[in-house]
C-alpha cells in the first residue's frame, strides 16, 4: 500500500520569504498527486494536481506553484509568502477513486 | 465554489448513540466519498458510493445516496469516543480525476 511523506511537519515563515514543501510517495508508481490547503475549521481547497512528471494543473490563481520533478515527488513552492498563505497543506495520491493523504504541513506566515 | 456541503457543522453525542451527518451537492456526480480527519492529521478514506448505488455499509458505517435530491448521509452506529473527528464528503464528477470537498462536520462523542 502507498505511503505519503510530507515535510516539514510545521513551518513558521515571515511574509515575503520563499517556501518549499515536499511530498514523496512510496508503494505505487505513476500516481495522480494533489496539493490541498485547509483553513482552520474548513474543508480542503484543491491547489494543484498532477497526472505525471512535469504535468501540473492549477486550480486556483495565487502566488503558489507546484512541480513534479520525479514520478513520486511533488513540490509546492512560493517565491514570496503572503499572510493569507497560512494554513494546513496536505498532499494526496490517488488509487482508483480513493485518495490517500499525507500527514500535512502546518504553515504559519508571520 | 464548494460542491459538497455538510450538515450539521458540529454534532455532539453520547457514547453509544448514533451519529448522522448529511452532505448536499449541486451537480451530477460519478461518485461520493466520505473521509475522516482527526485533529491536525491527514484525511482517511472511509467509504465510496457510486452514483448508481443507494446504500453501502462498512462495519458501523452506513452511507446512503439520493441522486434525485443530490444528497448523501453518513450514519455511524453505536458511536465511541474514538469516533471523535471531522467528517468530510467529497464528490467527483465523471472523468474529472479530482474530488471537491465540503467543509465537514465536527463530531464529538462524549464518553
Amino acid at each position: 500500500s502507498q505511503t505519503i511523506h510530507q515535510w516539514p511537519a510545521t513551518l513558521v515563515q515571515p511574509v515575503g520569504s520563499p517556501l518549499s514543501l515536499e511530498c514523496t510517495v512510496e508503494g505505487t508508481s505513476n500516481p495522480n498527486l494533489y496539493w490541498y490547503r485547509q483553513a482552520a475549521g474548513r474543508g480542503l481547497q484543491l491547489l494543484f494536481y498532477s497526472v505525471g512528471i512535469g504535468q501540473i494543473s492549477s486550480e486556483v490563481p495565487q502566488n503558489l506553484s507546484a512541480s513534479r520533478p520525479q514520478d513520486r515527488q511533488f513540490i509546492l513552492s512560493s517565491k514570496k509568502l503572503l499572510l493569507s498563505d497560512s494554513g494546513f497543506y496536505l498532499c494526496a495520491c490517488r488509487r482508483g477513486h480513493e485518495q490517500y493523504f499525507g500527514p500535512g504541513t502546518r504553515l504559519t506566515v508571520t | 465554489s464548494q460542491q459538497g456541503e455538510e450538515d450539521p457543522q458540529a454534532l455532539s453525542i453520547q457514547e453509544g448513540e448514533n451519529a448522522t451527518m448529511n452532505c448536499s451537492y449541486k451537480t451530477s456526480i460519478n461518485n461520493l466519498q466520505w473521509y475522516r480527519q482527526n485533529s491536525g492529521r491527514g484525511l482517511v478514506h472511509l467509504i465510496l458510493i457510486r452514483s448508481n448505488e443507494r446504500e453501502k455499509h462498512s462495519g458501523r458505517l452506513r452511507v446512503t445516496l439520493d441522486t434525485s435530491k443530490k444528497s448523501s448521509s453518513l450514519l455511524i452506529t453505536a458511536s465511541r469516543a474514538a469516533d471523535t473527528a471531522s467528517y468530510f464528503c467529497a464528490t467527483e464528477m465523471a472523468n474529472a480525476g479530482k474530488s471537491t470537498f465540503g467543509d465537514g462536520t465536527t463530531l464529538t462523542v462524549k464518553p
